[in-house]
């Protein structure tokens, strides 16, 4: 099972880039890296996903260097909305082991 | 696509009652769903995996004559909490995931909006 390991806490002014970093030594060939955000009394949602080097999307960027024992989550210009907790999770295609969450890095963006 | 939905979004019970929470996929179909509790401040714990038709796969320290789950169909889980008692409230939450075997793609979760609880 591997285990990640996030910082408990970030601040961000609005309108900075941020970048989470999790480390996660034991990952598996198998296991890919997966980014949840989620706000008080809600669901997690999804953010990014990628097995290795770099992943885009509309919402944030996944940098995972060649070894894959870390992934960081960068999110451009944030704002006041980012504001939430952001789990990384690692597990391998069957899902067996990317149903366990860490600690998770409690984000709080300052205007 | 992709949406979870929960019902109900809240409840409120007396001590010794039982309460059932459904997990519906909405726009696919789920070969498997995944039950959460999370407390306060706290992260996600996964209490059980179930697929459809099959029985649940509790994790451990988690009472399965206590939290019964059904998966009667790949759109509709239920995670019953029998004869709740106060430090059973918490915030309940579900997910649903349609694995594909595919290395590159993974398969995620999809989290449904959760269900608070809460034992009086």
């Amino acid at each position: 099972l591997a285990k990640t390991t996030q910082p408990i806490s970030m601040d961000s002014y609005e309108g900075q880039e941020v970048n989470i970093t999790c480390s996660h030594n034991n990952i598996a060939t198998n296991d890919y890296i997966t980014w949840y955000q989620q706000f008080p009394s809600q669901g997690p949602r999804f953010i990014i996903q990628g097995y290795k080097t770099k992943v885009t999307n509309e919402v944030a960027s996944l940098f995972i260097p060649a070894d894959r024992k870390s992934s960081t989550l960068s999110l451009p210009r944030v704002s006041l909305s980012d504001t939430a907790v952001y789990y990384c999770l690692v597990g391998d295609w069957a899902g067996a082991n990317n149903l366990f969450f860490g600690t998770g890095t409690r984000l709080t963006v300052i205007p | 696509g992709a949406v979870v939905s929960q019902h109900p979004s809240w409840v409120i019970c007396k001590s010794g009652t039982s309460v059932k929470i459904e997990c519906r996929s909405l726009d696919f179909q789920a070969t498997t769903m995944f039950w959460y509790r999370q407390f306060p401040k706290q992260s996600l714990m996964l209490m059980a995996t179930s697929n459809e038709g099959s029985k649940a796969t509790y994790e451990q320290g988690v009472e399965k004559d206590k939290f019964l789950i059904n998966h009667a169909s790949l759109t509709l889980s239920t995670l019953t909490v029998t004869s709740a008692h106060p430090e059973d409230s918490s915030f309940y939450i579900c997910s649903a995931s349609t694995a594909s075997g595919n290395l590159l793609v993974g398969n995620e979760q999809f989290f449904g909006p959760g269900t608070r609880l809460t034992v009086l």
